[in-house]
């Protein structure tokens, strides 16, 4: 069964430091989501992208984040300047076109020191 | 805007007891209703949904959820429970719109004991 996939796993990374955080979603879906998960909070949506664009983004989604999807398959996570609070779970997530439930990659944990 | 609203944050239940973990939601527009399931350092799996039709929905592993549209209530329910089941669940609603985001409620924590 196809899935969602994040690369690394874990990331740690020094505070101001630039960090990307990589998924490849599900191959024929066309919607693409970013969320994050601080220890022990719940789930917080970041960003959606839907025909190479940003769709909508939350407060959180600030001038320090972006998204790019610069190929076919990939769709990346980029943290210009990495601040202490960024430390968190990163969850990438798919879905297709007229189709609502989303599909969830296992996640990305950043760590900033 | 939508919100979800999940009623316990921790359910403490022994094994072979039914549980039901509860679920409510705002919006002012139709959604669509979700309850994923999180096991330590893990994703989130999907464990159900409910879209439209029937109000009752059934998921994986055993668990079921019954959509109230005037209680506006989604409550996640096991008829008996497995040590296997402790887990984080999380509610979440959908926006119907193209965007179709997901708004997560805190999350409850159900610890099975023997």
């Amino acid at each position: 069964e196809p899935e969602v996939t994040q690369t690394p796993s874990h990331q740690v990374t020094q505070m101001g430091q630039e960090v990307i955080l990589r998924c490849v979603p599900i191959s024929n879906h066309l919607y693409f989501y970013w969320y994050r998960q601080i220890l022990g909070q719940k789930v917080e949506f970041l960003v959606s992208f839907y025909n190479n664009e940003i769709s909508e983004k939350s407060e959180i989604f600030d001038d320090q984040f972006s998204v790019e999807r610069p190929d076919g398959s990939n769709f990346t996570l980029k943290i210009r300047s990495t601040k202490l609070e960024d430390s968190a779970m990163y969850f990438c997530a798919s879905r297709r076109q007229g189709f609502y439930e989303q599909y969830f990659g296992p996640g990305t944990r950043l760590t900033v020191t | 805007a939508q919100s979800v609203t999940q009623l316990d944050s921790q359910v403490p239940v022994f094994e072979e007891a039914p549980v039901e973990l509860r679920c409510n939601y705002s919006s002012s527009v139709s959604v669509y209703l979700f309850w994923y399931v999180q096991y330590p350092n893990q994703g989130l799996q999907l464990l159900l949904k409910y879209l439209s039709g029937s109000t009752l929905v059934k998921g994986i592993n055993g668990f079921e959820a019954e959509f109230n549209k005037s209680q506006t209530s989604f409550h996640l329910r096991k008829p008996s429970v497995h040590i296997s089941d402790t887990a984080e669940y999380f509610c979440a609603v959908s926006d119907p719109t193209n965007a179709g985001k997901s708004t997560f409620g805190d999350g409850t924590t159900l610890t099975v004991k023997p």
